[in-house]
């Protein structure tokens, strides 16, 4: 199985730009997120989503968005980059029950200049 | 709002030494919790997913431990290799739909040769 898959590895933007990060999951799982990961502050979740046709924010949801056409894919889009959005996107899935954990994407590092 | 602490920052020692990891939760009315490591420039990869019904979980080299009541998980490392160098993360689960992980600054272990 690939597990979790990100692309690209690497990116820069200018401001304004937008861009969309892929996330393709093929383990069905219903759960799918993204979170970012900044020095000092940990991962923090951007948006969820609990499976096809349902998303949610999460604590850091301003400047992102988000859509689940498909159970495998949840891509996230920048819509307008600011240099605040520099940053390690990791994308991770689970199956819903209690049992199961959750499994990361090797992300995505962005810049924003 | 979950804040996670884990202690100590950063441990280096020698190989064979058997260790143990600390980590301690605000919020004791968590899901699951679940410990990853990160290689430099890498994804998180998952050791060990402890459910919050459950006390401990065993993989291999590695044993984990939860106390929800007091807020506190420990990892311990039996038998220390150069190939366990990494940051370890614990992330406790909210309840809820967001199934959201809480993540502290991690601890960085070195392990020489």
């Amino acid at each position: 199985n690939a597990g979790v898959t990100q692309t690209p590895k690497f990116q820069v933007l200018k401001t304004g730009q937008s861009m969309t990060l892929q996330c393709a999951q093929d383990m069905n799982h219903e759960y799918m997120s993204w979170y970012r990961q900044d020095p000092g502050m940990g991962l923090r979740l951007i948006h969820y989503s609990v499976g096809a046709g349902i998303t949610d924010q999460g604590e850091v949801p301003n400047g992102y968005n988000v859509s689940r056409s498909t159970t495998e894919d949840f891509p996230l889009r920048l819509l307008s980059a600011a240099p605040s959005q520099t940053s390690v996107y990791f994308c991770a899935s689970s199956y819903l029950g209690a049992n199961y954990g959750y499994t990361f994407g090797s992300g995505t590092r962005l810049t924003v200049v | 709002k979950q804040e996670v602490t884990q202690i100590p920052a950063a441990l280096s020692v020698p190989e064979g030494e058997n260790l143990v990891l600390n980590c301690s939760f605000t919020d004791s009315a968590i899901y699951n919790l679940q410990w990853f490591r990160q290689d430099p420039g890498k994804g998180l990869t998952s050791l060990l997913l402890i459910q919050s019904s459950q006390r401990e979980q065993t993989s291999g080299r590695l044993n984990a431990s939860l106390d929800k009541s007091s807020g506190r998980s420990t990892l311990y490392i039996a038998a220390s290799q150069p190939g366990d160098s990494a940051t370890y993360l614990c992330a406790p689960w909210s309840s809820g739909s967001a199934r959201q992980l809480t993540f502290g600054s991690g601890t960085q272990l070195t392990v020489l040769p």
